[in-house]
């Protein structure tokens, strides 16, 4: 079955940087576009950054645009996030997330990984 | 950049009707999906492209888009129902996913 594993999270202080992983496993990763979705505690779900299933698109949300870099290796099955700058509003836990279908630029998302928490503070 | 609009909370008794909507410009021309978050878990889809419901996910989740709203209806409410639930879209024009800011579910 389909297996969205993140990892990479932790307490760091603000401006500095952390690389957040996400292992895909029970699916042909090279062919489904991926999402880095967060929730801040006690907020709702902020969409971060997509990649699609080839790299060659790729859209961030406007609050990380030049401090987040997402990236895969479809060789390895790995979906990366790395972020830069960081400050204290990106505390959040971080999801990795899959669309439904294969090979489209566009679809809805059906699997998430469990996440994986940030928390940025001095 | 386009916005969602839900409202915060919702609550309805065991058994009856939960009606969760979504407000958009014109969202009748986006697709929308629907999410259900409960505390400490990973979020899972219960509609996708406005109507249309996953496998495992009961008939008592439905989903109509028209105008400016979009809706997330859920029949015969359950305790087990109770969860944070996200509409989404994608808009275009910005190139971004967008959520709304979530509605709590309720039940009483």
């Amino acid at each position: 079955q389909v297996q969205l594993v993140e990892s990479g999270g932790g307490a760091v202080q603000p401006g500095r940087s952390l690389r957040l992983s996400c292992a895909a496993s029970g699916f042909t990763f090279n062919t489904y576009g991926m999402h880095w979705v967060r929730q801040a505690p006690g907020k709702g779900l902020d969409w971060v950054a997509f990649m699609s299933y080839d790299g060659k698109k790729i859209s961030y949300t406007d609050s990380v645009k030049g401090r987040f870099t997402v990236s895969r290796d479809n060789s390895k099955g790995m979906l990366f996030l790395e972020m830069n700058s960081l400050r204290g509003e990106d505390t959040a836990v971080y999801y990795c997330a899959r669309f439904r279908r294969p090979w489209l630029i566009l679809d809805s998302i059906d699997s998430w990984g469990q996440g994986t928490l940030v928390t940025v503070s001095s | 950049s386009y916005v969602l609009t839900q409202s915060p909370s919702v609550s309805v008794a065991s058994g009856q009707t939960a009606t969760i909507t979504c407000g958009g410009n014109n969202i009748e021309s986006k697709t929308v999906n629907w999410y259900q978050k409960r505390a400490g878990q990973a979020p899972v889809v219960v509609v996708h492209d406005d109507s249309d419901r996953p496998s495992g996910i009961p008939e008592r989740f439905s989903g109509s888009n028209s105008g400016n709203t979009a809706t997330l209806t859920i029949t015969r409410v359950e305790a087990g129902d109770e969860a944070d639930y996200f509409c989404q879209v994608y808009d275009r024009s910005s190139d971004h996913w967008v959520f709304g800011g979530g509605t709590k579910l309720s039940v009483l």
